[in-house]
């Protein structure tokens, strides 16, 4: 069956703009969780929804947010951009909450 | 939250020997482990988990083992292939919690052959 799929997969953005990036689950899983991958802070969770609501989130700036639609496809958003938002964004799937996750290939985002 | 610590960074084995990787969290409530794989230009793929209630869990040349009480748990590679090469993760989670998954920094695993 089909994996997680991210777009863009890369994507070059300009300090103040705003990015909405894309993430379609495997079928039949309902759970949605992002993270930041940079060679300095490693992996790190930004938020996870399920069935549409946010169930968890990390310690990110307001700035980072995300939401999920009716068929479990979700989008995340960051706004004001800053040079430190530069990393590989991935989103991962699974069929419960916290268990199990598939990771998507990423979406690699430069801030200049 | 949680703090999970990993060692070796960089893990240099012979093909075809074994290689162990080491993590320790912090978290007592954690009770989901999962180990991921990460090669260039792709996402962490999951190559094994465990919960908390199990100490031992095998898939072919993978291993891991967990201790509660020390609160550490380890990944055991037999029989080491080049594909092996890549770099590995382990992870923490007490499953519904706040915080998702957290990470140790990884392990850059290099066969040589």
């Amino acid at each position: 069956k089909a994996g997680v799929t991210q777009t863009p997969r890369y994507l070059i953005k300009t300090r103040g703009q705003q990015v909405t990036l894309s993430c379609s689950p495997i079928s039949g899983h309902r759970s949605v969780s992002w993270y930041q991958q940079t060679p300095g802070q490693g992996l790190q969770f930004l938020f996870e929804y399920f069935s549409e609501t946010q169930r968890n989130k990390g310690n990110f700036p307001g700035r980072f947010s995300g939401r999920q639609f009716s068929n479990s496809r979700s989008e995340m958003n960051v706004s004001t951009l800053e040079l430190g938002d530069s990393a590989l964004y991935l989103c991962a799937s699974s069929v419960a909450v916290s268990y199990g996750y598939t990771f998507g290939s990423g979406t690699r985002l430069t801030v200049v | 939250g949680e703090n999970v610590e990993q060692h070796p960074s960089t893990l240099s084995v012979q093909e075809g020997d074994s290689a162990v990787i080491k993590c320790t969290y912090s978290d007592s409530a954690s009770n989901y482990f999962p180990w991921y794989k990460q090669e260039l230009g792709k996402g962490p793929q999951l190559i094994i988990d465990i919960r908390s209630n199990v100490g031992e869990k095998k898939d072919q040349r993978i291993a891991v083992t967990l201790n509660k009480t020390a609160k550490h748990f380890s990944l055991h590679i037999t029989e080491t292939q080049p594909e092996d090469s890549a770099v590995y993760f382990c992870a923490a989670s007490t499953g519904g919690g706040a915080d998702g998954l957290t990470f140790g920094k990884g392990t850059h695993l290099i066969i040589q052959p």
